[in-house]
């Protein structure tokens, strides 16, 4: 299996210009989430997803993200507008609910975002 | 609500040392506990991991991490590390019977030194 896919790796991007990141799970997976990461806040869930419903979004930080899901394999993180602030690494991870290591989570590489 | 503390922000050590690096959780109810660790430029990757039965938990790479309820501890312990082992190494927990969702300690950053 080739693991949790993720793009772009990298994205430098202008302030105020829309991003949008996207991930593809582990075939058979019914969970997915995305994290973001920085020095300041750690890891931080955003939003997650059980088969392909929003189950909770409070992380979320604000209106200018949102995600979406509309099949089992894939799943984008927009941001519109973005804001230097939202530098930072984001990552997708995935489980399944079905096997034994229902609570494991997968993670992609990430993807490494900079608002200048 | 769970919670984890990560004591170490930096562990630095030499190679061939052991070492240990230290996790504490909150909850009132029963647990799952993770250790993930993620090298640089990479995503998280599970090292261990406790479900139930033995306390003493073998992971990859000569981890292994001991569920101490009474403590509500979960520390990482390698008996002798090498610079491979550089990386940041993250604490998580979830509670059993709940969503599986799992919150994440803010990390420990272990640096070995020739």
């Amino acid at each position: 299996d080739a693991g949790v896919i993720q793009s772009p790796r990298h994205e430098v991007t202008e302030m105020g210009q829309e991003v949008t990141l996207r991930c593809k799970p582990i075939s058979g997976h019914n969970s997915l989430f995305w994290y973001r990461q920085t020095m300041m806040r750690g890891l931080e869930l955003l939003i997650y997803f059980n088969n392909n419903v929003p189950i909770d979004d409070s992380g979320m930080p604000e209106d200018r993200f949102s995600a979406k899901m509309p099949n089992a394999s894939f799943s984008t993180l927009k941001i519109q507008p973005s804001e230097p602030r939202d530098s930072a690494v984001y990552f997708c991870a995935s489980s399944s609910a079905t096997s034994g290591s229902l609570v494991e989570q997968f993670f992609g590489p990430g993807t490494r975002l900079t608002v200048l | 609500a769970q919670s984890v503390t990560q004591l170490d922000s930096q562990v630095p050590v030499f190679e061939e040392a052991p070492v240990e690096l230290r996790c504490n959780y909150s909850s009132s109810v029963s647990v799952y506990l993770f250790w993930y660790v993620q090298y640089p430029n990479q995503g998280l990757q599970l090292l261990l991991k406790y479900l139930s039965g033995s306390t003493l938990v073998k992971g990859i790479n000569g981890f292994e991490a001991e569920f101490n309820k009474s403590q509500t501890s979960f520390h990482l312990r390698k008996p002798s590390v090498h610079i491979s082992d550089t990386a940041e190494y993250f604490c998580a927990v979830s509670e059993s019977g709940g969503s599986y969702i799992p919150t994440f300690g803010r990390g420990t950053s272990l640096i070995v030194h020739p």
